[in-house]
């Protein structure tokens, strides 16, 4: 059974802090990595995307791959009460017939003024 | 701007009344989804379209049916909506493969009576 897990949070971090939001698979082999931003009520919007080990970073995220412990985070800094949202983590893995993404549950993110 | 639409963004739907939800993409995309989200889970892939090839997950009710007359449009058809399928309904959109970035539009929420 491929797994993605989430910190369901909240997490809570005061407004210019940097908020870091963690995300681990079990597909060894996963190659696609994503993290959506969901705000309550509305549909996933696309924040990064990241393929290869290392960071990536636009505009205040990065975010961070290690396929070696099978982990992929995301940093947002200067955090805005705007970006009070959940932070969705998928993995597309690389094995398997009818291969989709696979989802976290999300962790939620609260930043306080 | 290319997009992901999906018409209606609210319905309501008695017990058992047929119901159907639309998307369309300016992004001439090749691949399009149809998930469907609860409160506080993951989106659940229902099925997706590559090019007019259907694939439907293999728990997803008899229930939902989809349609794709050509590349900008598909629907979604629930032939008898029971109280459970109340949610979020998602359509997603991916260039040519499936573990490329998808685009989600709005979603439609859909209230069962």
């Amino acid at each position: 059974q491929k797994e993605v897990e989430q910190n369901s949070g909240p997490l809570s971090v005061p407004e210019g802090a940097i908020a870091s939001l963690n995300c681990t698979y079990s597909d060894r082999g996963s190659q696609s990595f994503f993290w959506y931003r969901q705000y309550s009520g509305k549909s996933p919007e696309l924040i990064m995307s990241i393929y290869s080990n290392g960071d990536k970073e636009d505009g205040r995220f990065t975010a961070q791959l290690n396929k070696a412990s099978q982990y992929v985070s995301l940093l947002i800094r200067d955090s805005q009460p705007s970006d009070s949202a959940t932070y969705l983590c998928a993995v597309f893995p690389n094995a398997g017939n009818n291969r989709k993404l696979i989802w976290g549950l999300g962790t939620s993110l609260a930043v306080n003024p | 701007d290319a997009m992901v639409i999906q018409n209606p963004r609210y319905q309501v739907t008695q017990f058992g009344k047929p119901v159907t939800l639309s998307c369309s993409q300016t992004l001439n995309h090749n691949v399009m989804y149809w998930y469907q989200q609860k409160s506080s889970q993951a989106p659940k892939l229902l099925f997706h379209y590559y090019d007019k090839d259907f694939n439907n997950e293999a728990d997803t009710p008899d229930n939902f049916q989809s349609r794709r007359p050509n590349t900008s449009f598909c629907f979604l058809d629930i032939r008898s909506p029971g109280l459970g399928d109340a949610a979020m309904y998602l359509c997603a959109t991916s260039k040519d493969r499936l573990q490329e970035t998808q685009y989600f539009g709005p979603g439609t929420r859909l209230l069962v009576l």
